[in-house]
């Protein structure tokens, strides 16, 4: 089975400041996909970040990059010069290729509260 | 309207009730998704849709019936719901199937209130 770990439920970060929300995975299969996605409280889940099993680069989108440690099977995510905008839930996830159709396991999420 | 749309975004409903969610895609994609999410617990996948078809049904209630009439729209049916099923719903679509890495789209979700 899946699991997705993410051990920070609350998380506060200075405007400008760089922050690293942890997420840790657990699997058997050799080929899988993680992904960061960021939820404000409107309700929708935005799509940040991928990162591939066989990736040899951390994945990097704008101020969002992903440090991908496959031997510790961690996949953090790194916000760098944080914005007001960026107070939200962000989920780790992981796909997991099944043959018949893709899912996505789901992290409890970390609430980012970026302060003045 | 582009991207994922659900209505309704809000909905109160008795135990006795029957309600119907719907869900649009925007975006060309043949795959689509209902997701449950309850406070402090991670996502739960409930339902796949592949080209119309299901090929996932994560051992939901059957309180819960799902519809694909075509690639863009996703319905999940309700009826007889219990206080427990409280909870926002979320839709998703995303490309290529349901057995590809293509990143899911979310929409903005259905907060379900039973009473």
């Amino acid at each position: 089975a899946q699991k997705i770990t993410q051990t920070q439920p609350g998380m506060f970060v200075q405007e400008k400041e760089a922050v690293t929300l942890d997420c840790t995975y657990d699997t058997s299969d050799q080929s899988y996909g993680l992904f960061w996605y960021k939820q404000p409280s409107s309700g929708e889940m935005i799509f940040l970040i991928y990162q591939g099993s066989y990736d040899e680069q951390n994945a990097t989108e704008g101020r969002y990059s992903l440090n991908f440690q496959k031997a510790r099977k961690s996949a953090n995510l790194v916000i760098s010069a944080s914005q007001l905008g960026d107070s939200a839930m962000y989920f780790c996830a992981m796909r997991v290729y099944t043959g018949t159709a893709s899912k996505l396991t789901f992290g409890t999420g970390t609430r980012l509260q970026v302060t003045l | 309207e582009t991207g994922v749309t659900q209505t309704p975004r809000h909905l109160v409903m008795g135990m006795t009730n029957k309600k119907s969610l719907k869900c649009e895609q925007h975006l060309g994609h043949n795959a689509m998704y209902w997701y449950k999410q309850s406070a402090k617990k991670p996502l739960e996948l409930m339902f796949v849709y592949s080209l119309e078809e299901r090929v996932e049904n994560n051992s939901v209630p059957s309180r819960f019936s799902p519809e694909c009439p075509n690639s863009s729209h996703l319905f999940l049916h309700l009826h007889t719901l219990q206080p427990e099923d409280s909870a926002l719903y979320l839709c998703a679509s995303s490309l290529g199937g349901g057995n590809s890495y293509n990143e899911q789209f979310f929409g903005p979700g259905t907060r379900l209130t039973v009473l």
